[in-house]
């Protein structure tokens, strides 16, 4: 069965303290693994797409990388306004998405 | 270019009534979803289309009925409203069926009393 596991369920960082977030999948015939940004009140936004793995993506403090079991979002010296939801989702050969619960992370000045 | 809009934002419905949550994208995509949130369940499927006049069921199709008229529009009914079916709902769009970013819109959070 298709599945995607996001750790951890919550994460608290103070403004500067680098982290990462996991997310593992099993899934058949992996086409793409997404990461999203979920502020409250708003719906998912895109934030990187990877193929296959070794594969990296930079956006400012956001780093993706992708093996063959897992992904991680590493964040460098976050700020107060990366606090959110951040969602990882995957396409198997079915085309259709697969989301994980999410990672809610706080970042405190 | 307003990307995915979502009507109303808020509902609340009593146990079987109705309604139909409005989707419509002026991004000219074939592929559109709709999607429940709960919380600590992520995002569900619940119905997809690959193109007007063409839908299917996704992973939680049981309450819902879509139809896809035309490439802009994708409305999700409910049939008769319960309970369980109080959540969040987003509509989605891709350029494709295949590995292609999602465009969400901005939910519309329904209560079901």
């Amino acid at each position: 069965e298709d599945q995607v596991t996001q750790s951890p369920e919550a994460l608290r960082l103070q403004e500067g303290e680098s982290s990462s977030l996991n997310c593992s999948y099993t899934v058949s015939g992996l086409r793409g693994l997404f990461w999203y940004r979920q502020d409250p009140g708003k719906g998912p936004e895109f934030l990187f797409t990877l193929y296959s793995a070794g594969e990296e993506k930079e956006k400012e403090r956001l780093k993706a990388t992708l093996t063959k079991k897992e992904s991680f979002l590493h964040i460098t010296a976050p700020k107060p306004e990366d606090s959110a939801t951040y969602l990882c989702a995957v396409i198997p050969g079915t085309y259709k998405y697969i989301f994980g619960t999410g990672t809610r992370l706080k970042v405190l000045a | 270019n307003a990307g995915v809009t979502q009507t109303p934002k808020f509902q609340v419905l009593k146990t079987g009534q109705s309604m139909t949550l409005q989707c419509a994208q002026d991004m000219n995509h074939e592929y559109m979803s709709w999607y429940r949130q709960d919380p600590g369940m992520g995002l569900r499927l619940i119905h997809y289309s690959v193109g007007a006049g063409i839908t299917d069921q996704g992973e939680v199709p049981n309450g819902y009925n879509v139809s896809r008229s035309t490439t802009e529009d994708f409305p999700l009914r409910l049939l008769s409203a319960a309970p369980s079916q109080t959540s969040v709902y987003f509509c989605a769009t891709r350029r494709g069926q295949g590995d292609t970013e999602a465009f969400f819109g901005q939910g519309t959070r329904l209560t079901v009393v």
